[in-house]
C-alpha cells in the first residue's frame, strides 16, 4: 500500500514551451502533497506544499508564477513548469502524506520525473 | 530550525564490508526520524524509521537507533551488498501534522564486489 505515481518519468522539451507533471496516491488519499526538486547529486529541495482545494504554499525563492500547483483531488497533484528554459532542467519529485493513522506524519514518495529543456 | 547533518560521501566498500553512516540533527521537540534510499534514476524509498528516543528503526539488515542524548541517528549495516549502492538520506519531521520532512544533503555509497 501506499504508493505513488508520476508521470511522466521522462520529458524533454524546446525551451519556452509548459510542461505539466502529474502526482498520483494510488491506493490512499492524501491530505498534502509535496514538491521537490533535486539536482544531480544534491539533496531534496521543497518547492511547495500543496493541500486539496486549496492555493499551494511556495518555499522562499520558487516563484509560483513559474512552477504552478494545483491539487484538485485528494489522490491528484499536478506541477506545471511553464515557459520551461534549460536552467529548469531538474529531477522532480512529489511525495503524498496519507490519512492513515498508521502512517501519520510519513510521506510517500513518488519515483520522480526527470525534465530535460532544450 | 530543524536541521540535518550527515557525512558527506562517496563511501566506497567491498562486498560484505560494515556499514556506518554518520547523521546527527537539529530540532525541537520531539522529531520523527528517517532514512531513505534513493537507487539511481528512481524516487526515494523509506529505509527505515525512528518516532521516539531509543526506538531501534531497521530493515533490510539495515538499522539505526533514536539517540536523543546525543541527537543522533547513525545507520549501519554489517554486510554490504553491491545491490546496495545508492544514495542515503536522513531525514526529520517534527511531531505536528505541519512539519515538514528536513534533509541532509545524502550520502553515496558504492559498494565493489
Amino acid at each position: 500500500g501506499a504508493v505513488v505515481s508520476q508521470h511522466p518519468s521522462w520529458v524533454i522539451c524546446k525551451s519556452g514551451t509548459s510542461v505539466k507533471i502529474e502526482c498520483r496516491s494510488l491506493d490512499f488519499q492524501a491530505t498534502t502533497m509535496f514538491w521537490y526538486r533535486q539536482f544531480p547529486k544534491q539533496s531534496l529541495m521543497l518547492m511547495a506544499t500543496s493541500n486539496e482545494g486549496s492555493k499551494a504554499t511556495y518555499e522562499q525563492g520558487v516563484e509560483k508564477d513559474k512552477f504552478l500547483i494545483n491539487h484538485a483531488s485528494l489522490t491528484l497533484s499536478t506541477l506545471t513548469v511553464t515557459s520551461a528554459h534549460p536552467e529548469d532542467s531538474s529531477f522532480y519529485i512529489c511525495s503524498a502524506r496519507a490519512l492513515l493513522e498508521r502512517t501519520y506524519n510519513e510521506q510517500f514518495f513518488g519515483p520522480g520525473t526527470r525534465l530535460t529543456v532544450l | 530550525g530543524n536541521s540535518v547533518t550527515q557525512m558527506e560521501g562517496p563511501v566506497t566498500l567491498s562486498e560484505e564490508a560494515f556499514l556506518t553512516i554518520n547523521c546527527t540533527y537539529t530540532a525541537t521537540g520531539y522529531p520523527s526520524l528517517f532514512w531513505y534510499v534513493q537507487y539511481p534514476g528512481e524516487g526515494l524509498q523509506l529505509l527505515l524509521k525512528a518516532t521516539k528516543a531509543d526506538d531501534k528503526g531497521s530493515n533490510k539488515g539495515f538499522e539505526a537507533t533514536y539517540r536523543k542524548e546525543t541527537t543522533s541517528f547513525h545507520l549501519e549495516k554489517g554486510s554490504v551488498q553491491v545491490s546496495d549502492s545508492a544514495v542515503y538520506f536522513c531525514a526529520l519531521t517534527g511531531n505536528n501534522a505541519g512539519n515538514m520532512l528536513t534533509f541532509g544533503g545524502g550520502t553515496r555509497l558504492m559498494v565493489k564486489p
